[in-house]
């Protein structure tokens, strides 16, 4: 059974510091995802992390991939208040099947405080 | 455009009732996905559909019974549920194939409530 831990779980950070999230899960995999979810809304994609050190950013967001180790980081740089909100990982945890099975991580709440 | 839409936004019912949730995609998509989200937990797979059959099914209890009707429809019907089912219900859908391709993107979601 595929299994994916997050961590830390709550986070709460001041404006204008880094931070990482990680994202650690237990069986092979070759697609991750990153999702954001603001509270009471829907969830928006922010990465997909195909191969081996694979690394995507946005804005001031980067995210990274080791498939050896089955992690992956979610890095926030200078951090700003809309940053706030729930980050999930999500791993793709099918191969023979169209479309993907996703298992999500516990989510790591993130407040930003000025 | 990468909308899913999701109707109704909340819905309120009884254990005796009967009611639908529907969710629509004009992506050209021929995945879909039904989870749950109970609050301040992740989202929970239901049911897959791909290219309008069903692909997966989570042990879903019978009292949930998804319908695709077509490649842009998903529904899912509600029947002798319990307060515990009470949750955020999300639909996604996702190209498919290519794999590598295959974001989910998922739609807003209904707030259901069993009373």
């Amino acid at each position: 059974e595929l299994k994916v831990e997050q961590n830390p779980l709550f986070l709460s950070m001041q404006e204008g510091k880094n931070y990482t999230i990680y994202c650690n899960y237990s069986t092979t995999s070759d697609r991750l995802y990153w999702y954001r979810q603001d509270p009471g809304k829907s969830l928006e994609s922010l990465f997909v992390l195909l191969s081996n050190g694979a690394v995507k950013q946005e804005g001031r967001l980067m995210a990274s991939l080791d498939t050896k180790a089955r992690l992956s980081t979610l890095h926030i740089t200078a951090a700003v208040h809309d940053l706030s909100a729930t980050y999930f990982c999500a791993v793709d945890g099918t191969k023979e099947t169209s479309g993907s099975r996703l298992t999500f991580g516990e989510g790591t709440q993130l407040t930003v405080n000025p | 455009d990468t909308e899913v839409t999701q109707t109704p936004k909340h819905l309120v019912m009884g254990m005796t009732n009967k009611k639908s949730l529907k969710c629509e995609q004009h992506m050209g998509h021929r995945a879909m996905y039904w989870y749950k989200q109970k609050a301040k937990k992740p989202p929970e797979l239901m049911f897959v559909y791909s290219y309008e059959k069903l692909s997966i099914n989570e042990s879903v209890p019978s009292r949930f019974s998804p319908e695709c009707p077509n490649s842009s429809l998903l529904n899912l019907h509600l029947h002798a549920l319990q307060p515990e089912d009470s949750a955020l219900y999300l639909c996604a859908s996702s190209q498919g194939l290519p794999r590598w391709a295959d974001t989910q993107y998922f739609g807003p979601g209904t707030r259901l409530t069993v009373l």
